[in-house]
């Protein structure tokens, strides 16, 4: 089944404590993008990647790092989390092209204490 | 600054009525637009994407699209219980590759 994996689905932890969330995709998609999501605020995108080993910032990607060393990994890292950071964090793919839709992974919920 | 606006709604339709979703956008160079579905507590799935000026149909979902106003709509015919949840409309950002810009969504409810 063509999809996108996200792991963990929910997470609670504390202010400093270094957290990865992942996310994998099966379709051979080229573009992949993490996004948060807020109440009133819609999605709003933390970092994309167009293929392995090229990654860029989106618009809100303070507090964020990733990687992208193999095509259908895509990992979101928190160094230092802080409560700010609790949302809904969601990753999509999809393939090169303005027209192509994006899939989704299944969100993770993180709270920051 | 880019945006796609839209109506936080929530908009509330009864069942078998027809459901009105609108959006704008800011950027005249934006060529495709998503319809998303989005369950509370889910991830957002796609229903329609359109990049032509006018219609188009996929079963109760008609999307219009009219560039010269910078305006995409999404009707729902016959709305169902079923269809309620968040709709999101999202334009593809020009300057970015493969970047969308997403609304804060429509809320909709359908009401037996």
């Amino acid at each position: 089944e063509a999809q996108v994996t996200q792991n963990p689905r929910y997470l609670i932890t504390v202010t400093g404590k270094k957290l990865t969330v992942t996310c994998s995709q099966n379709m051979n998609h080229e573009y992949m993008s993490w996004y948060r999501q807020d109440p009133g605020l819609g999605l709003r995108q933390i970092y994309y990647s167009m293929n392995v080993e090229v990654t860029d910032k989106g618009d809100v990607p303070e507090g964020y790092k990733v990687s992208r060393k193999e095509k259908r990994n895509f990992p979101l890292i928190l160094e230092s989390p802080s409560p700010n950071q609790t949302s809904l964090y969601f990753c999509a793919s999809s393939l090169r092209g303005r027209h192509n839709e994006q899939f989704f992974g299944p969100g993770t919920r993180l709270t920051v204490l | 600054q880019k945006e796609v606006e839209q109506n936080s709604g929530p908009l509330s339709v009864p069942e078998g009525a027809i459901a009105s979703l609108n959006c704008t956008y800011s950027d005249r160079g934006s060529q495709s637009f998503f319809w998303y579905r989005q369950y509370s507590g889910k991830s957002p799935e796609l229903i329609m994407f359109i990049y032509s000026n006018g219609d188009k149909e996929d079963g109760r979902f008609t999307a219009q699209l009219n560039k010269a106003s910078q305006y995409v709509s999404l009707l729902i015919r016959d709305s169902q219980p079923s269809d309620s949840a968040t709709y999101l409309c999202a334009g593809d950002d020009p300057g970015g590759y493969n970047k969308l810009i997403f609304g804060a969504g429509t809320r909709l409810a359908v009401h037996p």
